[in-house]
């Protein structure tokens, strides 16, 4: 399986602030790369997908870099509604796997 | 914009089987564009990706799960099935079922809103 390392597993940020999250995957899974949101009691919501293509609907104040095994989220200006748990994904394998979640909280 | 939406019992007894039913609404479950899968998520903690199917049949389950899991398809009704046999309380979780769109960059755009099903006798 292909082991997804997110860091940092939770952080504390202000209305306003860039908040980065990173994601490293155990082998090279080229741009295969989605980012997720979750907010309490709902399903994950697709961000971003091949590493840096934003969703439709999404805000631009997210944005997604990297490839081979190194990926970062950003959000830059941090708004109140942004504050949710972050999961990275990669579908370079059929088996799909998750990175273990990044806690965005009010600080 | 695809719909999905999870139905079966929210309790299930040890050793027993987890049966759970998404039904689609959007577009067809024979769409080549889509996979369609489960992925489960324990309270409190983050996500686990359990299966998939494609309209040909071709399968993916996780092997952390030890072959339990069984995922079908039924066109004539637009739904998928997930069993999970001989449960424990480590499968007590919420169930999502999702749809992976399989071209380009695959990614899970669609997800139903979750069903939590607790193991307990």
């Amino acid at each position: 399986d292909i082991q997804m390392t997110q860091s940092p597993s939770s952080l504390y940020a202000s209305v306003g602030d860039r908040v980065i999250i990173t994601c490293r995957a155990s082998q090279s899974i080229t741009r295969y790369l989605n980012w997720y949101q979750q907010k309490p009691g709902k399903a994950p919501n697709l961000l971003i997908y091949g590493a840096s293509t934003l969703q439709s609907g999404v805000p631009s104040r997210f944005s997604g870099s990297g490839s081979g095994t190194d990926f970062t989220l950003t959000i830059t200006s941090l708004q109140p509604e942004d504050f949710a748990t972050y999961y990275c994904q990669q579908s370079f394998a059929a088996l799909r796997t998750f990175g273990q979640g990044t806690k965005v909280e009010i600080k | 914009q695809l719909q999905l939406q999870e139905s079966g019992p929210g309790l299930v007894k040890p050793s027993e089987t987890l049966s759970l039913t998404c039904s689609v609404s959007g577009d067809s479950i024979s769409s080549r564009n889509y996979y369609w899968g489960w992925i489960r998520q324990p309270p409190g903690k983050g996500l686990e990706y359990i299966g998939s199917m494609y309209v040909s049949g071709s399968t993916y389950d996780n092997p952390s799960l030890k072959s339990r899991v069984t995922i079908s398809l039924d066109t004539s009704k637009n739904q998928f099935s997930l069993k999970l046999s001989s449960v424990t309380d480590a499968d007590t979780a919420i169930y999502y079922c999702a749809s992976d769109f399989w071209s380009g960059y695959s990614r899970i755009e669609s997800w139903g809103q979750g069903t939590l099903v607790t193991v307990s006798s």
